[in-house]
């Protein structure tokens, strides 16, 4: 069974930093490539970020909200993808998602990620 | 960049089939595959069709998903309505500037 599971959420002022990780389970991690999608509360779906897998050089992209401020990491040896935001702004409050890109499109639970003083 | 244009909303009654568009803003809806999920209330996106007309494992064939290049748009067609399908339902898709565009979502009332 495939499973992502997001951790890591919580409260943060702004200014500050916060790591999100998602452990895999259930299929091939390191063949996929790897996205973080947020949704703020009452809002639709964005994207946040992808990272690629090693035969595309682990390359990475960012929605223009968050290029400069997040990165996106992963580890292969450990099944788990990562997220490093920082300079937050109360805007970023939001549940993140991981999710592998399509067509191999699982989700994981989300973690709720709150920025405010 | 593209966007894609959903209605807010839609409702039917059980039983009945219902449509949901999705409307590509530039660049051709049949250049880049489109997905759908269904988001119920306090839960996680799950994908109920891919690659524009591709079921999951598990998805009931209730589902389907089409692509109209003479309107630039996708759709979603769910028949005989449950009262579980009831939930926001978002398409997405890509280009090659932008991996992951999400459709703004249309909320299913199942009346």
């Amino acid at each position: 069974e495939v499973q992502l599971v997001e951790s890591g959420g919580g409260l943060v002022q702004p200014g500050g930093s916060l790591r999100l990780s998602c452990a895999a389970s259930g299929f091939t991690f390191s063949d996929h490539y790897m996205d973080w999608v947020r949704q703020a509360p009452g809002k639709g779906l964005e994207w946040v970020g992808r990272t690629r897998n090693k035969a595309n050089s682990y390359t990475t992209e960012y929605a223009a909200s968050v290029k400069g401020r997040f990165t996106i990491s992963r580890d292969d040896s450990k099944n788990s993808l990562y997220l490093q935001m920082n300079s937050l702004k109360t805007e970023d409050t939001a549940v993140y998602y991981c999710a592998s890109a399509p067509p191999f499109d699982y989700w994981g639970q989300g973690t709720l990620v709150t920025v405010s003083s | 960049n593209f966007m894609l244009t959903q209605p807010h909303s839609v409702s039917e009654s059980p039983g009945k089939t219902v449509t949901i568009s999705c409307t590509r803003s530039s660049g051709s809806i049949a250049s880049n595959y489109v997905q759908w999920y269904q988001q119920r209330p306090g839960s996680a996106p799950t994908t109920v069709i891919y690659e524009d007309n591709q079921r999951p494992s598990g998805v009931p064939d209730r589902f389907s998903g089409s692509i109209d290049s003479s309107s630039n748009s996708a759709s979603l067609t769910i028949s005989g309505l449950k009262t579980e399908d009831e939930a926001d339902y978002y398409c997405q898709s890509y280009d090659s500037s932008n991996p992951r565009v999400f459709g703004g979502g249309t909320k299913l009332t199942v009346l």
